[in-house]
């Protein structure tokens, strides 16, 4: 079974520019997560869908980023215009169902840079 | 606001050296203290759930156990492939997860 898929890896903009980062979660998964790592600090969780609905989104920074999870599948996160302070690891995470304490599978992240 | 500390933040190790590693908390109402292993370029992989103090849980070199203020990985013996960083997150009613900064492991051969 293949598991959390992040693309791209890195990516490397200028600031004021646009990137989307894309997640496809593992298959019948309906719960989907994103999180981020600035700056060697902590992982901090960025929102959370049951399927193609927002359940959560509170730890969005601004309104510069978008997520998106059209059709419940794969989600993407847009984050226009960048800022440097955007930079950092995104990771998604999904989850089957049931409760919020059941496993989440971490996918391998997408390394921004923002210059 | 819910805090999640980890000690120490760096710790070296022989091979063979058992150690445990602590992930204190403060939140109200813990639902789930959970223990991931994150190697470099990679993401967190899952290793433990625990829900309640008292509460152990064991995967090969690895016991996690919990109180109501902290949490221990203990590493048995451990080795080289064991060197890693290792995160503990909680996750509180009606709130989400919240990370600590982690620890990172080197097992030395």
């Amino acid at each position: 079974e293949a598991g959390v898929t992040q693309f791209p890896s890195h990516s490397v903009i200028e600031k004021g520019q646009t990137v989307t980062l894309r997640c496809d979660p593992i298959s019948g998964h309906d719960n989907l997560y994103w999180y981020r790592r600035v700056m060697g600090k902590e992982i901090k969780f960025l929102l959370h869908f049951v399927k193609e609905s927002k359940q959560d989104e509170s730890g969005m920074p601004n309104n510069r980023f978008l997520a998106e999870r059209t059709g419940g599948t794969y989600s993407t996160l847009k984050v226009q215009p960048a800022e440097l302070e955007d930079s950092g690891v995104y990771f998604c995470a999904s989850r089957l169902g049931g409760s919020p304490t059941d496993t989440q599978y971490f996918g391998p992240g997408t390394r921004l840079t923002v210059l | 606001e819910d805090q999640v500390t980890q000690s120490p933040e760096a710790l070296r190790l022989q091979e063979g050296e058992s150690s445990s590693l602590n992930c204190s908390y403060t939140v109200s109402g813990l639902r789930g203290l959970f223990w991931y292993r994150q190697d470099p370029g990679k993401g967190p992989e899952f290793l433990f759930t625990l829900y309640s103090a008292g509460e152990e849980k064991e995967k090969e070199r690895l016991k996690a156990t919990l109180t109501k203020k902290e949490s221990f990985l203990h590493i048995t013996a451990p080795k080289p492939e064991d060197s890693a960083t290792y995160l503990c997150a909680v996750y509180n009613y009606g709130q989400n997860f919240v990370f600590g900064p982690g620890t990172r492991l080197s097992v030395l051969p």
